[in-house]
C-alpha cells in the first residue's frame, strides 16, 4: 500500500506570496494528481503528472520520480486560492487512488 | 454541458436505516468512481466501474455497502443498516476511461449524517 504524506498540513500566507506544498509517497506510481477542495467541499482536479513539470496559470506542479516527491507551487497567491490541496497517487496496474490528508492553505489579503 | 451531479446533496438518517446515494456522471464517461471523506480525514476510495467490466469493490468498508451502475450512466451507492461511523461526504467522480492518466471530474458530494 502506498503511503502518501503531505506537508505542511496547514499554511497561512499573505497575498502575493509564493506558495509551495509538498507530497511524498512510498511506492513507485503510474500517476500523481493534485486536487483542490474548496470550503464548500467541491473538488477540482488541478494536475495529473507522471513525469516532469506542468503549468497552468499561476499553478505549477513538479514531480521527481526517483525521489518519489512532488511539489505544487502557487505564484502571486490570492485569497481565492484558499482551499485544501490534496495529493493522490496511483500504483502501477491499479486504478485506485491513494490520497494524502491534504494541506489547508489560507491566503490573507 | 453538465458536470457530474449527485443527489441528494444532504441526507440525515437514523442509525439502522438504509440509504441510497445517486451519481450521474458526465455523458460519455465510461469510468465512474465512488469515494468517501469522513470529517477531518482524507479521501478514501470505495469502488470503481469501467464500462461493462466487473467493478473493483476492494475499497468498500463492509458488506453493508454496495453499488450498482446502469450501463455507462447513473450509479447508486447503497448503505444498509447505517451506522454513525458511516457519516461522511460521499463523492462520485467520472473519467473518460478508467486509467489514472485520465483526469477525474468530481461531483459536489452527498453529505450523509447518521444520527
Amino acid at each position: 500500500k502506498n503511503e502518501v504524506e503531505q506537508s505542511p498540513q496547514n499554511l497561512t500566507a499573505q497575498e502575493g506570496e509564493f506558495i509551495t506544498i509538498n507530497c511524498s509517497y512510498s511506492v513507485g506510481i503510474s500517476a500523481l494528481h493534485w486536487l483542490q477542495q474548496h470550503p464548500g467541499g467541491g473538488i477540482v482536479s488541478l494536475f495529473m503528472l507522471s513525469s516532469g513539470k506542468k503549468k497552468h496559470g499561476r499553478l505549477i506542479a513538479t514531480i521527481n520520480i526517483q525521489e518519489k516527491h512532488s511539489s505544487l507551487h502557487i505564484t502571486a497567491s490570492h485569497p481565492r486560492d484558499s482551499a485544501v490541496y490534496i495529493c493522490a497517487v496511483a500504483n502501477f496496474g491499479n486504478e485506485k487512488l491513494t490520497f494524502g490528508t491534504g494541506t489547508r492553505l489560507t491566503i490573507i489579503p | 454541458g453538465a458536470g457530474v451531479s449527485q443527489s441528494p446533496s444532504n441526507k440525515v438518517t437514523e442509525k439502522g436505516k438504509d440509504v441510497e446515494l445517486r451519481c450521474d456522471p458526465i455523458s460519455g464517461h465510461t469510468a465512474l468512481y465512488w469515494y468517501r471523506q469522513r470529517l477531518g480525514q482524507g479521501l478514501e476510495f470505495l469502488i470503481y466501474f469501467q464500462g461493462n467490466s466487473a467493478p473493483d469493490k476492494s475499497g468498500l468498508p463492509s458488506d453493508r455497502f454496495s453499488a450498482e451502475r446502469t450501463g455507462e450512466s447513473v450509479s447508486t451507492l447503497t448503505i444498509q443498516r447505517t451506522q454513525q461511523e458511516d457519516s461522511a461526504v460521499y463523492l462520485c467522480a467520472s473519467s473518460l476511461v478508467a486509467g489514472l492518466t485520465y483526469e477525474q471530474y468530481f461531483g459536489p458530494g452527498t453529505r450523509l449524517t447518521v444520527t
